[in-house]
C-alpha cells in the first residue's frame, strides 16, 4: 500500500541553524501539506501546497518557512533560522483532490 | 473561523467497555468535511474517517461507529468493546471545500483502554 515518507525520522540542530525536512508523497497525490505539533498538542496547519505553488498557509508559517517541490517526489520544508520553540513534530501529507489526507510518519524536530 | 473542541482530554476505561468520544465543531461553511484520525503511541496520525456535511447518515466500521448531528454540530466517535491496541489519542477534525482543503484539529482526546 502506498504510504507517505519522511526523513528524518528525528533531527536535532542548534538554535540559529537551517534545516530540511523531506517528504516523499504518495506518486499520484495533488496536494501535499506540512503540519506541525508541539509536545502534547493539537496538530496545527502550516502550509499547502498545489501545482508547484502555496495554496493557503497558516500564520505559523512566517518568512522563516519555505517549500520547496525541488523535482517529481519530494516535498521539502526548509527553515531557515530555527528557534527553541520550533521544536515539534512536523508532519507532511498528501491527497489527490479534495480527499482525505494521508500522514507521513512525521519528524521530531529538537532545536538546542 | 472553524473550530473543533474535544472537551475530554483522557478517558480511562477497561478492556471490553464501550467508549465516545465527543467532538463539536464550529464553521461558517454550508458544506464541509469531518475526520477522525487516531495517533497511536508510535506518534503517526492514522486515518479513520471522511464525512461529507451533506451525509448525516451514522456509519459503522467493526467496532467503530460515528453518529454525525448537523443539529448540534457533533461529530461523536465509539468505539464498541474496547481493546488495549485501541489506546491513543484521537484527533477530530474539520475542513471546508475550498482552497486546498486543509485540517483543522481538535486538541485531542487521549483514550486510554486498560487490560
Amino acid at each position: 500500500e502506498p504510504e507517505v515518507t519522511q526523513t528524518p525520522s528525528h533531527q536535532v540542530t542548534q538554535m540559529g541553524q537551517e534545516v530540511i525536512l523531506r517528504c516523499v508523497p504518495i506518486s499520484n497525490h495533488l496536494y501535499f501539506y506540512w503540519y506541525r505539533q508541539i509536545l502534547g498538542q493539537k496538530v496545527e496547519f502550516l502550509v499547502s501546497f498545489y501545482n508547484n505553488e502555496i495554496s493557503e498557509k497558516s500564520e505559523i508559517f512566517d518568512d522563516q518557512f519555505s517549500v520547496e517541490r525541488p523535482d517529481g517526489s519530494n516535498f521539502t520544508l526548509k527553515i531557515r533560522s530555527t528557534k527553541l520553540e520550533d521544536s515539534a513534530m512536523y508532519f507532511c501529507a498528501s491527497s489527490q483532490a479534495l480527499s482525505e489526507q494521508f500522514f507521513g510518519p512525521g519528524t521530531r524536530l529538537t532545536v538546542l | 473561523a472553524q473550530k473543533v473542541t474535544q472537551a475530554q482530554t483522557e478517558i480511562s476505561v477497561v478492556e471490553k467497555e464501550d467508549v465516545t468520544l465527543d467532538c463539536v465543531y464550529e464553521t461558517r461553511d454550508t458544506t464541509y468535511y469531518l475526520f477522525w484520525y487516531k495517533q497511536p503511541p508510535s506518534g503517526e496520525l492514522v486515518f479513520l474517517i471522511r464525512r461529507n456535511s451533506f451525509d448525516e447518515q451514522n456509519e459503522i466500521s467493526g467496532r467503530y461507529s460515528w453518529n454525525f448531528q448537523k443539529s448540534t454540530s457533533s461529530f461523536n466517535f465509539t468505539i464498541t468493546a474496547s481493546q488495549v491496541v485501541d489506546s491513543a489519542v484521537y484527533f477530530c477534525a474539520l475542513s471546508d471545500l475550498t482552497g486546498a482543503n486543509n485540517l483543522f484539529f481538535g486538541t485531542g482526546t487521549r483514550l486510554t483502554v486498560i487490560p
